[in-house]
């Protein structure tokens, strides 16, 4: 059984640039979701995809988009890149209808630096 | 406005005493409360959970209570092993969330002294 892949794992990209991020989920999971975790602060929810659909989303602009395709892998979007995105972007997967108790998979993160 | 409070950014403890991380929220439609542990270079990893419903939840050496009259959970861990140094999150999840939207606290970075 593999566990949630992310990659890259660090990019340095200068401010206004776009940024595409990957996520693999872990086998068998349907259920992808972002969270953007800056330096000495907890990880905070961007969205997530159940089944190619977005279903849920936090105080993050439309800048920030994403995908999920139907092997359940998923890609972070951002636009116009800003200084304060600079943070660790992890992506977690887990199974089930996105209503339930059931954990969350992390995976280890891609760590972006917006200069 | 955080919603979720770790107020220790740091906790030192010697090998094979209690290690007690402690949480607190503002959030009266938080339903679903849990623990993760993060090493460095690594994502969070899921410890342990509890219901809105229960007020102690045990796993092996961890335990979580969550004292709902006060907005307050703690993370008992005994015997602190060296093994348990890395950061702890508090998380929380919201009650009719149609998503595993979670709610992190800042973390407690819990150091085990051999």
């Amino acid at each position: 059984e593999t566990g949630v892949t992310q990659s890259p794992t660090h990019l340095i990209k200068t401010r206004g640039q776009q940024v595409t991020l990957r996520c693999s989920s872990q086998s068998g999971h349907n259920t992808v979701s972002w969270y953007q975790q800056a330096l000495g602060q907890g990880p905070q929810f961007i969205f997530q995809y159940y089944r190619e659909e977005e279903n849920g989303r936090g105080n993050f602009p439309p800048r920030f988009s994403g995908l999920q395709f139907p092997n359940y892998s998923s890609e972070l979007n951002v636009n116009a890149l800003e200084l304060d995105d600079s943070a660790l972007y992890l992506c977690a997967s887990s199974s089930g209808t996105g209503t339930g108790s059931e954990k969350l998979f992390f995976g280890s993160g891609t760590q972006l630096s917006v200069l | 406005d955080q919603q979720v409070k770790q107020n220790s950014p740091s906790l030192s403890v010697q090998e094979g005493r209690i290690s007690i991380l402690n949480c607190d929220y503002t959030n009266s439609m938080f339903d679903y409360f849990l623990w993760y542990k993060k090493y460095p270079a690594e994502g969070p990893t899921f410890l342990i959970s509890i219901s809105s419903i229960k007020d102690k939840n045990e796993d092996g050496r961890f335990t979580v209570f969550l004292n709902k009259s006060a907005k307050h959970l703690s993370l008992h861990i005994v015997p602190s092993q060296p093994g348990d140094s890395a950061v702890y999150f508090c998380a929380a999840r919201r009650r009719g969330a149609g998503s595993y939207q979670l709610t992190f606290g800042k973390g407690t970075k819990l150091s085990v002294i051999p």
